[in-house]
């Protein structure tokens, strides 16, 4: 079985300051990892992936994620945050092993809110 | 990376009709899925469609309700069948291959009334 967890319904951050929105994970293999931001009457955008090689993942509009084998976990980062990256942010998981199927299974989503 | 072309964008129906959405991809692709975002939550995994074989249904997902068509490996339709309030979500259709980059569609916003 797979799983994603965001614990935080909602993160808040000034502009400015850097921010992290939180993702664990279960699989029974090795993971296959992404994150995917929706903007309000949006569909997802693709932010960054995680697959294998180096654990920090760069992504589009400055976005980069980590990979913590140990922690199982893959949190999203960004240095300076900017208004405009306040949206829904999802986490995805997708086990390596096949026979878990090919399909992404979703995090509850993360609402980040950045004020000015 | 593949484009997806999703239609209708958004629609109000009438409760006991039934909607069909489309998703055109401009290159081949094996697979393809179908998932449902209710307001307010996470995305749910409906079906894999792969081209030449029956849809793979999820858990609490069934054939009658949510039919699905793949006719070849650039096309497939999802249709939502016999419409109560219920249904109202955004439906999205989605490409992987092998891991790889999962592209999404733009999503069917579905009101029912």
């Amino acid at each position: 079985a797979q799983s994603v967890a965001q614990p935080e319904d909602q993160v808040n951050v000034a502009e400015g300051n850097p921010l992290t929105v939180k993702c664990t994970y279960s699989v029974s293999g090795n993971p296959y990892l992404f994150w995917y931001v929706q903007y309000p009457n949006r569909g997802l955008q693709f932010l960054l992936k995680y697959i294998t090689g180096d654990n920090l993942v760069k992504g589009s509009y400055g976005f980069e994620a980590e990979f913590n084998k140990s922690q199982t976990s893959f949190h999203l980062k960004k240095p300076s945050a900017l208004v405009s990256d306040s949206a829904l942010y999802f986490c995805a998981v997708r086990d390596s092993d096949s026979n878990s199927g090919y399909a992404l299974n979703f995090g509850k989503g993360t609402s980040l809110l950045v004020t000015p | 990376s593949a484009v997806i072309s999703q239609k209708p964008s958004r629609d109000i129906c009438q409760r006991g009709t039934s909607l069909t959405i489309q998703c055109q991809v401009d290159s081949q692709v094996t697979m393809m899925f179908w998932y449902r975002q209710q307001p307010g939550q996470s995305l749910t995994l409906i079906a894999t469609a792969n081209q030449g074989s029956e849809a793979t249904y999820e858990s609490g997902f069934v054939i009658d309700k949510f039919p699905i068509s793949r006719p070849n490996l650039t096309f497939s339709t999802l249709t939502v069948s016999n419409m109560s309030p219920e249904d109202s979500s955004i439906y999205l259709c989605s490409l992987g291959e092998q891991g790889e980059g999962y592209t999404f569609g733009s999503g069917t916003r579905l009101t029912v009334v």
